[in-house]
């Protein structure tokens, strides 16, 4: 079982749709959790960071972390065709010098 | 630099040919790190480097991979007598904090590497 999994997708949504991606883990000793976004033939960009549990938001993004579950969330609102691209989970516990991805998930938003 | 910056973009290489990746990390960034992503795959973490001190390769899959940061600034990595299991993209990230927790990493757009 790998540490980190979630869905591959694809996820095709229409302009304006709430999208919600997901990850779970298995590792409890996780504490930092990152959505990084990664447009094609180009490296993942950080997208949003969470430190432990509760919820972030930054603009049309909404990040969630339930650590009693292992389950971390991304909300995309009122998406735009600009959103289309690779959504990778990853995290990492204390003292570790490693990010450990999900696979992502590839979103695309049709106009 | 305004970014992580890596090459060559692409690589080509026969099967058992040495091929040698280059990364120029953001000016003034400690730590840098090296990250494989097959396709279809979400990167995996293969070593890291705090200035010029390797503290961290247990990624690396076996000892044909080497990689170093003479300086503390430039690093490459290394891949002897490349075999087709290796064709992947090679991620550089780079970060102005020390140590690996949480930190806010700046990938740079990779290599592709292809072994025929």
């Amino acid at each position: 079982q790998k540490e980190v999994e979630q869905d591959p997708g694809p996820l095709s949504v229409p302009e304006g749709a709430i999208v919600s991606l997901n990850c779970t883990y298995s590792n409890s000793a996780f504490q930092y959790f990152m959505w990084y976004r990664q447009y094609s033939r180009k490296g993942p960009e950080l997208l949003m960071y969470t430190y432990s549990s509760g919820n972030k938001e930054d603009g049309r993004f909404t990040a969630q972390v339930d650590k009693s579950s292992k389950y971390i969330s991304l909300f995309i609102r009122d998406s735009q065709p600009s959103d289309s691209a690779t959504y990778l989970c990853a995290m990492s516990d204390t003292g570790a010098n490693n990010l450990f991805f999900g696979t992502g998930t590839r979103l695309t938003v049709i106009p | 630099g305004a970014g992580v910056s890596q090459s060559p973009r692409y690589k080509v290489a026969k099967r058992g040919q040495d091929v040698a990746l280059r990364c120029d990390p953001i000016s003034g960034h400690v730590s840098l790190f090296w990250y494989q992503q097959a396709l279809g795959q979400g990167p995996e973490f293969l070593t890291y480097f705090q200035n010029e001190a390797q503290l961290d390769k247990s990624g690396l899959p076996s000892d044909r991979f080497f990689a170093e940061r003479p300086e503390g600034s430039v690093s490459t990595l290394k891949i002897q007598r490349t075999q087709q299991e290796d064709s992947a993209v090679y991620l550089c990230a780079s970060s102005q904090a020390l140590g690996g927790a949480g930190e806010k990493l700046f990938f740079g757009s990779g290599t592709q590497l292809s072994v025929l």
